[in-house]
């Protein structure tokens, strides 16, 4: 059965703490592995992986696919609280019933 | 750009009772999907719309039900709702081709008394 595993489940840490979520996935017709940051209600897109070894990078925010371990990290460097919040981890397959897998998310707090 | 909308954002029903969440994509997306999210279960996937068709369906019981208009706006109905059908009702809509992101709604909030 195809499945998105993310790790930790929360996490809690200090402003200016640097932190790295994971993802590994069992996934059937791989396309390409989302990041999404959830803060209330409306998750809101980070980065889309396709290609292994690529980093992708927006400010302090960074993350990176490795399609032969099947896995990816967000990495956080320096956080703040804003960026508290549920971070989901989702593959994109090129076919079946479920086009997109999300992992459980992590929760992750910073504290000031 | 508008993004995805839902309504209403908060919703009380009683067991036994039906429930309509509607969501409107962003203009020019045909592909509309709608995800139940409750704490610990992450974002699991009921249907997605594409051109008034449903093309997927998950693992949810018939009680789940949901229609798109030829507008690309998107309908989900539960009927006879359970204590356990408590959850936030996410819609998300794509432009339907290759690599494309979702881009989600604030949801609807349901609560099963």
């Amino acid at each position: 059965e195809d499945k998105v595993v993310q790790s930790p489940l929360s996490l809690v840490v200090h402003e200016g703490d640097t932190v790295t979520l994971n993802c590994s996935y069992e996934v059937t017709n791989f396309r390409s592995l989302l990041w999404y940051k959830q803060e209330k209600k409306a998750p809101t897109f980070l980065f889309m992986l396709t290609s292994s070894g690529i980093e992708k990078k927006s400010g302090r925010l960074s993350s990176i696919l490795d399609k032969k371990e099947l896995f990816s990290i967000l990495n956080i460097t320096a956080t703040q609280t804003g960026d508290s919040a549920v971070y989901l981890c989702a593959v994109e397959r090129t076919s079946g019933t479920y086009k997109y897998i999300f992992g459980t998310g992590t929760r992750l707090k910073v504290l000031a | 750009k508008a993004g995805v909308t839902q309504t209403p954002r908060y919703l009380i029903k009683t067991r036994g009772q039906q429930v309509t969440l509607s969501c409107s994509p962003i203009s020019g997306h045909r592909s509309v999907s709608w995800y139940q999210q409750t704490p610990g279960q992450g974002l699991q996937f009921l249907f997605e719309y594409f051109s008034e068709t449903q093309r997927n369906k998950g693992n949810f019981p018939g009680r789940f039900s949901g229609r798109q208009f030829s507008n690309s706006r998107s309908e989900m109905n539960v009927s006879t709702l359970e204590l356990g059908d408590s959850a936030l009702y996410l819609c998300a809509s794509s432009r339907d081709s290759f690599n494309e992101k979702l881009f989600f709604g604030s949801g609807t909030q349901l609560s099963v008394l």
